[in-house]
């Protein structure tokens, strides 16, 4: 079993909708989860990172976390042709290694 | 504030052979790290530097694969002998602290194809 399982896609949504993306983990030992976004043939972009349980807003982008369920979200507002790409969660547990644990990557198209 | 810097972007080689892939970390940043994506599967740890140590390369996949990183700035990753399942995207990234993961910042990749 993998320790992030997040579902590939791809994901096809118009313009202006919102977007919900989401990542289930089996480690309870991570603290840190991160969002990233990877455009092609470019490296992963830190876009939302949060601590343990909650939610972060960050303009049209919310992350939650919850921890119980093991279980993290990223909304996208009002979504925008630009916001085409690949979306990474990946996660850290707090003492010990400093690597990042990722999820597959789910590839998401917006529709003008 | 210049990024992460890979070379090459692309390589094609015959298996059997030696590829070294280079990575030049943003300038102060301590600690670096190596990852790897194969076709279909998720990026992957490879190993941590913090300066010239080496912190943490249990995801290293077997003595194949060595890496470098003289005098704590850039970093050199060489795989000999090649095997056709060492084709992917290597991913170096590079940060100032230790902490949150949330300072990384990834290069471009270098795009390995073994045939």
């Amino acid at each position: 079993q993998k320790e992030v399982e997040q579902d590939p896609g791809p994901l096809s949504v118009p313009e202006g909708a919102i977007v919900s993306l989401n990542c289930t983990y089996s480690n309870s030992a991570f603290q840190y989860f991160m969002w990233y976004r990877q455009y092609s043939r470019k490296g992963p972009e830190l876009l939302m990172y949060t601590y343990s349980s909650g939610n972060k807003e960050d303009g049209r982008f919310t992350a939650q976390v919850d921890k119980s369920s093991k279980y993290i979200s990223l909304f996208i507002r009002d979504s925008q042709p630009s916001d085409s790409a690949t979306y990474l969660c990946a996660m850290k547990v707090i003492q010990g290694a400093q690597k990042l644990v990722f999820g597959q990557g789910t590839r998401l198209t917006i529709n003008p | 504030e210049a990024g992460v810097t890979q070379f090459p972007s692309h390589s094609v080689i015959e298996k059997g052979q030696t590829v070294t892939l280079r990575c030049d970390p943003i300038s102060g940043h301590d600690n670096l790290y190596w990852y790897r994506r194969v076709m279909g599967k998720e990026i992957k740890f490879l190993l941590h530097f913090v300066k010239e140590s080496k912190q943490d390369e249990s995801g290293m996949p077997n003595n194949r694969f060595l890496a470098e990183r003289t005098g704590g700035t850039y970093s050199t990753l060489k795989v000999q002998p090649a095997e056709l399942e060492d084709s992917g995207v290597y991913f170096c990234a590079s940060s100032q602290d230790r902490g949150t993961g949330a300072g990384y910042t990834f290069g471009s990749g270098t795009r390995l194809t073994v045939v």
